[in-house]
């Protein structure tokens, strides 16, 4: 079974529609986050969690909001969808990690991606 | 907040070794370097990441210069499903976030 699921896979809605996409996990993580990837622009970051109290804006949170119900879950909606919010989402999740004997004791993380929604909105 | 720069695209003969570069001339003293890769509008796949040292596992090798502001990733015999868009990231300091950039494509050619 995967690590990280998302529903629906795909989605075609119309504008104004509200519209929520979930991400589930069973990792055991509490950083969990929400990515927009276009054509030609890579993924960025629409919102993050570190823990089920903990929410913070990415770099295009505008049109969208976010709720974290529990450690696994963490939904991404659309009020009221624009056909400028058609792209492909990513849901992940994270845990930092110490590497020991590192100058400045840095953490690092790595991320595990669920497998994507594509969205469309007419 | 440290930024990387990929070229847009690569081939690579299948067998031979694949050498990804990445500029990232701004990156702080604890920032990380890390490696995924994106198969056709699959989710990421971490690959790899180093401080200052060398590192290898299973899937490459991370090469990063003394000054820290450029790396390679190399694919030591790359095969066609090593066909896929390859992010060289820098971990940024506040809030934990990645700034995924928009990746060398790298096509493995038969």
């Amino acid at each position: 079974d995967a690590d990280v699921t998302q529903t629906p896979r795909n989605r075609i809605t119309k504008t104004g529609k509200r519209i929520m996409l979930e991400c589930s996990q069973t990792k055991g993580h509490d950083r969990m986050y929400w990515y927009r990837q276009d054509p030609g622009l890579g993924l960025r970051l629409i919102y993050y969690s570190f823990d089920v109290k903990d929410i913070n804006k990415g770099e295009i949170s505008d049109g969208y909001s976010v709720s974290r119900q529990a450690q696994a879950k963490f939904s991404l909606s659309l009020e009221s969808a624009i056909p400028n919010q058609t792209a492909l989402y990513f849901c992940a999740t994270s845990e930092p990690k110490v590497r020991p004997g590192l100058a400045g004791g840095s953490s690092y993380n790595e991320q595990f991606f669920g497998p994507g929604t594509r969205l469309t909105v007419l | 907040d440290a930024k990387t720069t990929q070229p847009p695209s690569m081939d690579c003969a299948e067998g031979r070794a694949a050498n990804l570069p990445c500029n990232h001339s701004t990156i702080s003293g604890n920032e990380y370097v890390y490696w995924y890769r994106q198969i056709h509008s699959q989710g990421p796949q971490y690959i790899i990441h180093g401080l200052k040292n060398n590192e290898t596992n299973e899937m490459a090798s991370l090469i990063i210069t003394e000054d820290r502001k450029s790396s390679t990733l190399i694919l030591p015999h790359a095969t066609l499903r090593d066909t896929a868009v390859y992010y060289c990231i820098v971990r940024l300091n506040t809030g934990n976030q990645f700034y995924f950039g928009t990746g060398t494509s790298l096509t493995v050619i038969p």
